[in-house]
Parts: C-alpha cells; structure tokens; sequence
C-alpha cells in the first residue's frame, strides 16, 4: 500500500533543542515537500527537493534545514533559531509529471515549550 | 504570502443541503487543486482542473474556473456529516509551484 508515512505523529520538545522530524514515502515520487501549517491558516512551504541530493528554499526556510540523502526520505530539521516552531508539519510528495497533485502525509504536530 | 484566498472562512449547512466555496487568486495558472483536511490529518486530494478547462466533476464535487475573473468555485450537492471538515485550494504556477488558501472550515450537522 503505497503512501507517505510521518513520524511521529506528536513531538515535544524544550526550547533551544533541535529536533527532526521524518517523512519516508514508496510511491517513488521525485520530488518532496515540507508544509508549515499554523491555525486557522493555509500550507506554507518550507524546503522542496526535486531529485535526490538537491534542495530549494521555500517561503519561510528560516531556521529549519533538510537533506535528501534517498528517493524515498527527506528529513526536517527544526533548529533552535527557529523563533516560533510550534505547528502542525506536512510532507508531501509529487510524481513530477504536470498536472498532478501532490500526496501528503498525516502530519507532526510539534509543541515547543 | 497566499496566492488562492477562500470565501466564506467557515460554513455550516445541514445534511442533504449543498455547500459552496469560492476560491480567488491574483496571477496566473497552470492549474488549480482542491484538497480536503480532516482535522489532524494530512491533505487529500480532491480534484485538479486545468487552466483551459471550465468545469469538473467527481461524484457529488463540482468544480468550476473562471481564468477571466481569476475565481473557482467548489460545490458539494447533498452533503454528509463526513463531508465535514477544511477544504483548501490551491494554485499552480508553470513551474508547478503550489500556493495554498486558508481553507473553508465546513461542518454538516445531522
């Protein structure tokens, strides 16, 4: 059963940590996806890799790094200089073809205090 | 910032009623998606029309676009209690670049 897998469903952390959230898919989709989702509000796109091994910043990368080591895995870092890293995390994934839509996860919600 | 801005915030109908939501955006597309949120839970999609096609339909999902007005619409006919939860659009430059709304909180009372 093909799909997108996040883990873990909640994270909780002490300000000033480091924490990294997975998201593994086997679909083989090229490209991934990080989404920042925050209450009440759209998606909004943090880091995007379109092939293995490349990596582009989205809207608001401040503070959260990536890597895309394998197809199949694209980590989120959320680094402590990231100011407010409390919400509700997305991974997608997209086949690469035109007109497709994307595949999305079932989310980390993050809680830092 | 948010390409595709929806109309109303949050809607509450009765089953068997139909609900509509309206979705507007600034510059030009490739194609434009509406998805699906259950609370706490991952996006899923729902239906993707393309800048050259004015209407769309999936079961009991409309789905119209309007390039001139730069609008869509997403209408469900004779909705359920499971039809509630936050649908979403979201815009697709040439690139394929997505762009996301804030959402229509939808909630169908039995």
């Amino acid at each position: 059963d093909g799909g997108i897998t996040q883990s873990p469903k909640y994270l909780f952390r002490k300000e000033g940590q480091n924490v990294t959230l997975s998201c593994e898919q086997n679909l083989n989709h090229d490209a991934m996806y990080w989404y920042r989702q925050d209450p009440g509000q759209g998606l909004r796109l943090i880091y995007y890799s379109q092939i293995v091994n490349d990596f582009q910043k989205g809207d608001i990368a401040e503070g959260y790094s990536v890597s895309r080591e394998k197809k199949e895995s694209f980590p989120l870092t959320v680094t402590s200089a990231q100011k407010n890293p409390t919400a509700f995390y997305l991974c997608a994934s997209h086949p690469g073809t035109v007109n497709s839509p994307l595949h999305f996860g079932n989310g980390t919600r993050l809680t830092v205090t | 910032s948010q390409q595709g801005e929806e109309d109303p915030q949050a809607l509450s109908i009765q089953e068997g009623e139909n609900a509509t939501m309206n979705c507007s955006y600034k510059t030009s597309i490739n194609n434009l998606q509406w998805y699906r949120q259950n609370s706490g839970r991952g996006l899923v999609h729902l239906i993707l029309i393309r800048s050259n096609e004015r209407e769309k339909h999936s079961g009991r999902l409309r789905v119209t676009l309007d390039t001139s007005k730069k609008s869509s619409s997403l209408l469900i006919t004779a909705s359920r209690a499971a039809d509630t939860a936050s649908y979403f659009c979201a815009t697709a430059d040439s690139w394929g670049k997505l762009q996301f709304g804030a959402g229509t909180q939808v909630v169908v009372t039995p």
